[in-house]
């Protein structure tokens, strides 16, 4: 039981280029989230899927697309990545109900040069 | 969803409680206190949840005063490994709400 997998790790892109994060949960999670965290500063949500065939925006959209895939997999696209994108990304996943257990990845570090 | 106040930092020594504060003056009755910790750059961790009533499990307690205005998280005996960011989150609940993380208490143990 792997929980919550991101795929890459770690990556450096060229200002300009285009990448996706990859994000898949294996709990049967309805909801998926994905967050950034720049250093010294709390998660700030980029965008959400409460749930199958659903996003909303989050706190911090702009420069960021979207896909759920299906249940288990979420992804985030950086179009036209730019140096102010550089910072640690983080997805997780939340069952139905009011427990507001979210189960995080281990994060994918991004820097943008 | 109603906004948190946590002072940036404190202290506590090893084996003590750690008493982390947090304010929400503004909460609603139908609101959740959510309280999460992120250790050095993981992805944060659940700690424990409630509505109105105190709450207690193998990690910590949470106390919520009677007009929901403030609770405190409470690790009764503090240890090394609770060295980390404490984020108070206050959301009304169901997995369809995000949570939106401020920037927590950073709680240091010493020995």
């Amino acid at each position: 039981n792997a929980g919550v997998t991101q795929t890459p790790k770690f990556q450096v892109l060229k200002t300009g280029q285009s990448m996706t994060l990859q994000c898949a949960q294996d709990m049967n999670h309805n909801s998926m989230y994905w967050y950034r965290q720049d250093p010294g500063m709390g998660l700030r949500l980029i965008y959400y899927s409460a749930s199958e065939g659903t996003t909303d925006k989050g706190e911090v959209p702009n420069g960021y697309n979207v896909s759920r895939l299906n249940k288990r997999e979420f992804s985030l696209r950086l179009e036209s990545a730019a140096p102010s994108q550089t910072s640690v990304y983080f997805c997780a996943s939340r069952d139905r109900g009011n427990t507001g257990e979210l189960f995080f990845g281990e994060g994918s570090r991004l820097t943008v040069l | 969803d109603a906004k948190t106040t946590q002072p940036p930092s404190m202290d506590c020594a090893e084996g003590r409680a750690a008493n982390l504060p947090c304010n929400h003056s503004t909460i609603s009755g139908n609101e959740y206190v959510y309280w999460y910790r992120q250790i050095h750059s993981q992805g944060p961790q659940y700690i424990i949840h409630g509505l109105k009533n105190n709450e207690t499990n193998e990690m910590a307690s949470l106390i919520i005063t009677e007009d929901r205005k403030s609770s405190t998280l409470i690790l009764p005996h503090a240890t090394l490994r609770d060295t980390a960011v404490y984020y108070c989150i206050v959301r009304v609940g169901g997995s369809g709400y995000a949570l939106n993380f401020g920037k927590g208490t950073s709680l240091l143990v010493t020995p």
